[in-house]
């Protein structure tokens, strides 16, 4: 089945750094990724769509210059959280749809654990 | 704008009894609607989807309805297990391609006791 990686799993770091998370389609291609937010205990907050070889869209209220997106490949995206602080700690989970399959689910990836200390 | 919430936000039952989730949402022109299963701290994974023009699909314990008119799905568990503790989520989704954003619901935290 379609497999969504994610790297780190976790990640702590200080106020005012950068932190990079990756999200590779291991088993397939994907033109577009899907970046989502989750707080604890609430649901899953779309961020941004990343299309690859172009611009990310974002949603309404997400910061572009804070939330990174590169789409490089067909089967990687990266989100680089810039000058993180501790209202930025959070689950971070991508997800991708395969290729030619519109009526295919979604796949996602583990998670990434983000500690601002 | 697309609301979808999920009805219980928690639920507790004993093993072996039969469950029913609910998620509804605001704008009944979705493309497809999909249930999902979030483990602690883990991503999601997908256990049904259903197509606009679908009524229900089935895997395994697992049947979800679809009543697209009126903005309902339901997730129905047989037989539940204890392994089957986790949060379920359901996602709509508006169109195909890049429109295939998912909105999700708020999610149903279900625990199965021994």
């Amino acid at each position: 089945g379609a497999v969504v990686s994610q790297h780190p799993s976790w990640v702590i770091c200080k106020s005012g750094t950068s932190v990079k998370i990756e999200c590779r389609s291991l088993d397939f291609q994907a033109t577009t990724m899907f970046w989502y937010r989750q707080f604890p205990k609430q649901s899953l907050m779309l961020m941004a769509t990343s299309n690859e070889g172009s611009k990310a869209t974002y949603e309404q209220g997400v910061e572009k210059d804070k939330f990174l997106i590169n789409h490089a490949s067909l089967t990687l995206s990266t989100l680089t959280v810039t000058s993180a602080h501790p209202e930025d700690s959070s689950f971070y989970i991508c997800s991708a749809r395969l290729e030619g399959f519109n009526n295919s689910p979604l796949h996602f990836g583990n998670g990434t654990r983000l500690t601002v200390t | 704008k697309q609301e979808v919430t999920q009805i219980p936000a928690a639920l507790s039952v004993p093993e072996g009894e039969n469950l029913v989730l609910n998620c509804s949402f605001t704008d009944s022109a979705i493309y497809n609607l999909q249930w999902f299963r979030q483990d602690p701290g883990k991503g999601l994974t997908s256990l049904l989807l259903i197509q606009s023009s679908q009524r229900e699909q089935t895997s395994g314990r697992l049947n979800a309805s679809l009543d697209k008119s009126s903005g309902r799905s339901t997730l129905y568990i047989a037989a539940s297990q204890p392994g089957d503790s986790a949060t379920y989520l359901c996602a709509v989704s508006k169109g195909a391609g890049t429109a295939s954003k998912l909105t999700f619901g708020t999610g149903t935290r279900l625990q199965v006791t021994l």
